[in-house]
């Protein structure tokens, strides 16, 4: 099983609707988990942390954790033109003590 | 604009050329990172400075060659790279290994 898994899309929402995107991780020490969003051409930009069970909310985005069931997932809403861009999870694989990424969701919000 | 800066942004060299990308922050991180990206591609981890010591080489060839000078800055010295290479190199940092990492605009590298 690979480390950090996601769903490569593209993930197409209408504008206006809430975009869910979804992460599992095999390490079950893992505790910190991170949420990126990169445009193409450009770095990755950090959008969303999370260390606790339970949801986490800031602005449209709230981040939900689940380490029973070993996934993290990303909720945008009123998903806006603007979100459309590939979404990197992040988790830090703790027996290696380094943060390794799944290889992103692409996600398209429709006009 | 970020917190960590990157130079040169473009960089385009010969196979035979040696070169230098820098990294540079002040925000007081005790890790920083140089990772690899090709389009369409996560970011390939490539090495991990944590406390200015060379904590994770992750089996990079040698043509890479990375170097802290201290703890605000990184440089990746190239030499005798190949077209494979071409790709966006990422520099970023974090207060340490398990943080959140921030990262640089990226240096975007061709090999000719």
């Amino acid at each position: 099983q690979k480390e950090v898994e996601q769903n490569s899309g593209p993930l197409s929402v209408p504008e206006g609707a809430i975009a869910s995107l979804n992460c599992t991780y095999s390490d079950r020490g893992s505790q910190s988990f991170f949420w990126y969003r990169q445009y193409s051409g450009k770095s990755p930009e950090l959008i969303m942390s999370i260390y606790s069970n339970g949801d986490k909310e800031d602005g449209r985005f709230t981040a939900q954790l689940n380490k029973a069931s070993q996934y993290v997932s990303l909720l945008i809403r009123d998903s806006q033109p603007s979100d459309s861009a590939t979404y990197l999870c992040a988790v830090n694989i703790h027996r290696d003590d380094k943060i390794i990424f799944g290889k992103g969701t692409r996600l398209h919000i429709l006009p | 604009d970020t917190e960590v800066t990157q130079t040169p942004k473009h960089l385009v060299m010969g196979m035979t050329n040696k070169k230098s990308l820098k990294c540079e922050q002040h925000m007081g991180h005790r890790a920083m990172y140089w990772y690899k990206q090709k389009a369409k591609k996560p970011p390939e981890l490539m090495f991990v400075y944590s406390y200015e010591k060379l904590s994770i080489n992750e089996s990079v060839p040698s043509r890479f060659s990375p170097e802290c000078p201290n703890s605000s800055l990184l440089n990746l010295h190239l030499h005798a790279l190949q077209p494979e290479d071409s790709a966006l190199y990422l520099c970023a940092s974090s207060w340490d290994t398990d943080q959140p990492q921030h990262f640089g605009d990226g240096t975007r590298l061709s090999i000719l």
